[in-house]
Formats: C-alpha cells, sequence, structure tokens
C-alpha cells in the first residue's frame, strides 16, 4: 500500500508564483526523497532530506520535514512553465539505500504562462 | 549520480506473450530495483533484483509473473510474463550506490493488446 499522499493532487498557478506541495507518510522513515516525472516518462531525482534534518534547499527547491508530523514540503520559487510535471514523495525506511522506496501518489503541477 | 538505460524504451505486445526488459548502470551499484507505474498511478515496487541469488518480491509479486535475473553489478532484466491488458503500464528500474538517492531509469512503456 502507498506510504505517502500527496496533497493537493493537482496545482494549477501562474509563472512566476510559488507551489508547495505537501506529503505525509505512516510509519518511521531513513530519508524523504522528491521526484520530478514529466509526461510518463523516467524520474528525476530533486533532493533527498534525511530523518535527522529538517530543511534542505537547491536551486529553486526547498524542502521541509517533520517527522514528528510524518509530513513533508516541497516549496518550488518563482516557477516556470518547465515545471510543468508530476511531483512523488518517497520514503526509504533503510539507511544506504537497501530497500527500495516507497512511494506517494503524487502532485500535478500545472504552470499557466 | 548513477546514469541508467533501459530497452526497449516502449513496446507493443499481445496478450499471452512476454516481455523482458533491460537495465544498464553506468557504474557498479549496490542495490538494482523494478517498479511498475500503472497508467495514472504512482510507482509500485516489484522487487528487489539481488546479485547472484533470487530476487526479493514485494506482496502482490510473485517469480513466475515477473522473473528478474542480476548476473553483474550495472545490468538486470525484469520479464513480465503471460502478458494480459493489465499488466500494460510503465516499468521502470532504479539503482541506489553508497548513498541513499535512489536514480531511476527512462521507463519501458508496456502496452498490451
Amino acid at each position: 500500500s502507498q506510504q505517502g499522499e500527496e496533497d493537493p493532487q493537482a496545482l494549477s498557478i501562474q509563472e512566476g508564483e510559488n507551489a508547495t506541495m505537501n506529503c505525509s507518510y505512516k510509519t518511521s522513515i531513513n530519508n524523504l526523497q522528491w521526484y520530478r516525472q514529466n509526461s510518463g516518462r523516467g524520474l528525476v531525482h530533486l533532493i533527498l532530506i534525511r530523518s535527522n534534518e529538517r530543511e534542505k534547499h537547491s536551486g529553486r527547491l526547498r524542502v521541509t520535514l517533520d517527522t514528528s508530523k510524518k509530513s513533508s514540503s516541497l516549496l518550488i520559487t518563482a516557477s516556470r512553465a518547465a515545471d510543468t510535471a508530476s511531483y512523488f514523495c518517497a520514503t526509504g525506511d533503510s539507511g544506504g539505500g537497501a530497500d527500495g522506496l516507497t512511494f506517494g501518489k503524487g502532485t500535478h503541477l500545472i504552470i499557466q504562462p | 549520480s548513477a546514469v541508467i538505460s533501459q530497452k526497449p524504451s516502449r513496446d507493443i505486445c499481445q496478450r499471452g506473450t512476454s516481455l523482458t526488459i533491460q537495465c544498464q548502470v553506468d557504474s557498479q551499484v549496490t542495490m538494482m530495483f523494478w517498479y511498475r507505474q500503472q497508467p495514472g498511478q504512482s510507482l509500485t515496487l516489484i522487487a528487489t533484483a539481488n546479485q547472484g541469488s533470487e530476487a526479493t518480491y514485494e506482496s502482490g509479486f510473485v517469480i513466475d509473473k515477473f522473473p528478474i535475473s542480476r548476473p553483474n553489478l550495472t545490468f538486470s532484466t525484469l520479464t513480465v510474463s503471460n502478458l494480459s491488458p493489465e499488466d500494460s503500464s510503465i516499468y521502470l528500474c532504479s539503482a541506489t550506490g553508497s548513498i541513499d538517492t535512489q536514480y531511476f531509469g527512462p521507463g519501458t512503456r508496456l502496452t498490451v493488446l
């Protein structure tokens, strides 16, 4: 069964605005990873945050993790049309990449030009 | 980061036949995994491809339907057997090295008629 639940399931914003997506999970984790998928293609890894971290940045991306609430958020600032994609969070239970990931249902983000 | 390729990128198969998907990583990796993404859905882990031993399957997936090989540290195959229209999905392989980040191949889009 799916561990993560993203919300919203779909998000449409204007170019230049910020987009925030949320992810909740159910069990203890070692790490949480965010991915982007364009039109049913392969997944692009965006950022990994470990269970002992609270916030990470990468370019226009900001990820937070609240293990007490079992939730994470992905913020994309100054959105661009090229950010239109589906975004997934995925949790890893073990360190060292030993286990496969459990994916959330994803958020479909549309950036209106 | 690991660069992962898959062959074929897409295929259309007849009911009752089988399709073998190849996954090649450009560097030696510790773990390789296979996922399925059904139309409009998120990713579900099928199995962990173990080098030199039998794959470890997730609940709901069995070896007779999804035989997996991993003869070395950079290559794995997934066969989807006795195809039915319900097997129409994107199949993705992924890999991790010494860190937790899991990289994905571009996926194989399978359509079963």
